[in-house]
């Protein structure tokens, strides 16, 4: 069965920081990994898939990575905003043919 | 109204109520889930419809009845639930749903329950 693990839990920055979160998966068959982020008490907002074929994607100050040999994603974020202040989700789509979600890291940028 | 919506936004019932959550999506996805995020757990996929039918039913207890009309609509049916139901539902949809690839998936809001 598919794992997902993010650490760190919880992370705070001052702002223009760059910063990065880590993802592990235990599922070498993975098809993808998605980014997501999530306000408090609402909906996930997607922000970056990669596909098992790719390496990494980039939208804006946002980059993912992929290393499927070491089961191992990160997120980069650059020059970090106070409005970047949410949690971050990492899924994996892997052989049981569904979105296994990681719990998580809680990311607060400091004015 | 674009994307995925969920309706109600939130939801008190007590435990002898019957409640239906809604969702509907406007991007012409064949795909559509149901999620449970609970407090301090990770987000556990509930259901999965593929062109109206169910594929994936993660060992959810009975009390929580999934209904798909169409490709664009997703109900969840609740009936005698318990306090340790509350959470966020969250429904979502992609393209489609296959064993050889898989599609970039898009979240409601989410419904907010609490049972009492």
């Amino acid at each position: 069965k598919q794992e997902v693990t993010q650490i760190p839990a919880a992370l705070s920055v001052p702002e223009g920081e760059n910063l990065v979160l880590n993802c592990s998966f235990t599922d070498s068959a993975i098809y993808n990994l998605q980014w997501f982020r999530q306000d408090p008490g609402k909906g996930l907002t997607s922000l970056l898939l990669i596909q098992s074929s790719q390496r990494e994607q980039t939208s804006g100050r946002l980059n993912a990575s992929l290393d499927k040999s070491s089961g191992r994603s990160t997120l980069y974020i650059a020059a970090s905003q106070p409005g970047d202040s949410a949690t971050y989700l990492c899924a994996g789509w892997g052989s049981a043919r569904q979105l296994t979600f990681g719990s998580g890291t809680q990311l607060t940028v400091l004015p | 109204e674009t994307g995925v919506t969920q309706t109600p936004r939130h939801l008190v019932m007590g435990m002898t109520n019957k409640k239906s959550l809604k969702c509907e999506q406007h991007l012409g996805h064949n795909a559509m889930y149901w999620y449970k995020q609970s407090a301090k757990k990770p987000l556990e996929l509930m259901f999965v419809y593929n062109f109206k039918e169910q594929t994936e039913n993660n060992s959810v207890p009975s009390r929580f009845s999934p209904e798909c009309p169409n490709s664009s609509h997703l109900f969840l049916h609740l009936h005698t639930l318990q306090p340790e139901d509350s959470a966020l539902y969250l429904c979502a949809s992609s393209q489609t749903q296959t064993s050889a690839s898989s599609y970039e998936q898009y979240f409601g809001p989410g419904t907010r329950l609490t049972v009492t």
